[in-house]
């Protein structure tokens, strides 16, 4: 049972590329959401999804963009990548409901020179 | 709006003592409330969740956490810490009107020394 998977595991960017980021999950989870991890800020809500079609903005989603056309899917796109978005991203998912827990993948080490 | 606050960014505890990582909200309606772990170069796994059925609640690894809603806090405890506890642990709520969408602290690392 392979979770949620994230690829790829690191990146180096030069500022003003662009990139995306994948996320894929197998337990069929209707909720999935985007974070950023930074030291001292803990996890920061960039964009989340309710379902297929559904999207929505987090606390931090200027320099993204997101999509969701199947269940399985929730890639996260860098327009123009800038210096002050190096950090870890982090991709999770649930079923829907109160009370569930998100399951996480690994992460995203992405650098911006 | 929610809100997760963690007092204590490092906590260092000798092998066999008391661990108490301390977590308090902001809501008007007690929210969802969880607990997460996270070792180097991974990503957060669930160490428990907050369910009105107990207001003491008991997770994974021996730890534990007590829901006081007079405090609005929900802090983490281990009677007696082991060196593979070394990690750092997350407070999360769940929003009240939108129960899938996640807000973090800041995270607090435990240091366990021999």
């Amino acid at each position: 049972n392979a979770g949620v998977t994230q690829t790829p595991k690191f990146q180096v960017l030069k500022t003003g590329q662009s990139m995306t980021l994948q996320c894929a999950q197998d337990m069929n989870h209707e909720y999935m959401s985007w974070y950023r991890q930074d030291p001292g800020m803990g996890l920061r809500l960039i964009h989340y999804s309710v379902g297929a079609g559904i999207t929505d903005q987090g606390e931090v989603p200027n320099g993204y963009n997101v999509s969701r056309s199947t269940t399985e899917d929730f890639p996260l796109r860098l327009l123009s990548a800038a210096p002050s978005q190096t950090s870890v991203y982090f991709c999770a998912s649930s079923p829907q409901g109160s009370n569930q827990p998100q399951h996480f993948g690994d992460g995203t080490r992405l650098s911006i020179l | 709006a929610q809100s997760v606050t963690q007092l204590g960014s490092h906590v260092s505890v000798s092998e066999g003592a008391l661990v108490l990582l301390r977590c308090n909200y902001s809501s008007s309606v007690p929210p969802y409330l969880f607990w997460y772990v996270q070792y180097p170069n991974q990503g957060l796994q669930l160490l428990l969740k907050y369910t009105s059925a107990a207001t003491l609640v008991k997770g994974i690894n021996g730890f534990e956490a007590e829901f006081k809603k007079s405090e609005t806090s929900f802090h983490l405890t281990k009677p007696s810490a082991h060196m593979s506890d070394a990690a750092e642990y997350f407070c999360a709520v769940s929003a009240v009107y939108n129960f899938n969408k996640f807000y973090f602290g800041s995270g607090t690392k435990l240091n366990v020394k021999p």
